[in-house]
């Protein structure tokens, strides 16, 4: 069966300072991953996905996610963060015969100034 | 272009009472999806749509739930003889084709039984 976990339910960090999200994921197949954001009163936004190739992957807003396939784990990441970066981030897997998400609890992201 | 819209953006209703939430995809969005989420949870998976048919309705939680998507573009999630239980977010999605890789999402439908 497919699973997502994210192990934090909140993460908290400086303005300016590195942030990482944490996933790790079960599938039978090849995995395609996700990672969407979600403001409040707003629906699911698109950050980024990995399918195949190079494992570290670029998205909106200068965030991005190393795929490792030996940990099966698949970390947002973003450099320098921001206060408006500040929302609730989930990961979601699915394998490529299916087409429905399997999502992850979720984890939200607090950037202090 | 529009994105995924989805009405009502709120819906109060008591047990008991039927309902039906409504989806519009992205125009030319021949792959449809529902999901559900309640709170403090992601959301989870309730039924796809290829074109007009139900191709998964696997995360349907029991039969008082239904879809329909009658033309391959609106769909309409009808919930019969509402429950307490089934008060959260339910999403809708759309992608260009069942085997485009990235789900657009809508803003969500609250349902609130009472």
């Amino acid at each position: 069966a497919q699973s997502v976990a994210q192990p934090e339910d909140q993460v908290n960090v400086a303005e300016g300072n590195p942030l990482t999200v944490k996933c790790t994921y079960s599938v039978s197949g090849n995995p395609y991953l996700f990672w969407y954001v979600q403001y409040p009163n707003r629906g699911l936004q698109f950050l980024l996905k990995y399918i195949t190739g190079d494992n570290l992957v670029k998205g909106s807003y200068g965030f991005e996610a190393e795929f490792n396939k030996s940990q099966t784990s698949f970390h947002l990441k973003k450099p320098s963060a921001l206060v408006s970066d500040s929302a609730l981030y989930f990961c979601a897997v699915r394998d490529e015969s299916s087409y429905k998400l399997i999502f992850g609890s979720g984890t939200r992201l607090l950037v202090r100034p | 272009g529009a994105g995924v819209s989805q009405t009502p953006s709120n819906k109060v209703t008591e047990k008991g009472k039927y309902v039906e939430l409504r989806c519009d995809p992205i125009s030319g969005h021949t792959a449809l999806y529902w999901y559900r989420q309640s709170l403090g949870q992601g959301p989870e998976f309730l039924i796809y749509f290829q074109g007009t048919g139900a191709a998964d309705d696997s995360g349907l939680p029991n039969d008082r739930f239904f879809a329909v998507r009658p033309e391959g573009s609106v769909s309409t999630l009808k919930i019969q003889r509402t429950e307490r239980g089934d008060s959260a977010v339910y999403l809708c999605a759309s992608s260009l084709s069942s085997g485009s890789t990235e789900q657009f999402f809508g803003p969500g439908t609250r349902l609130t039984v009472l």
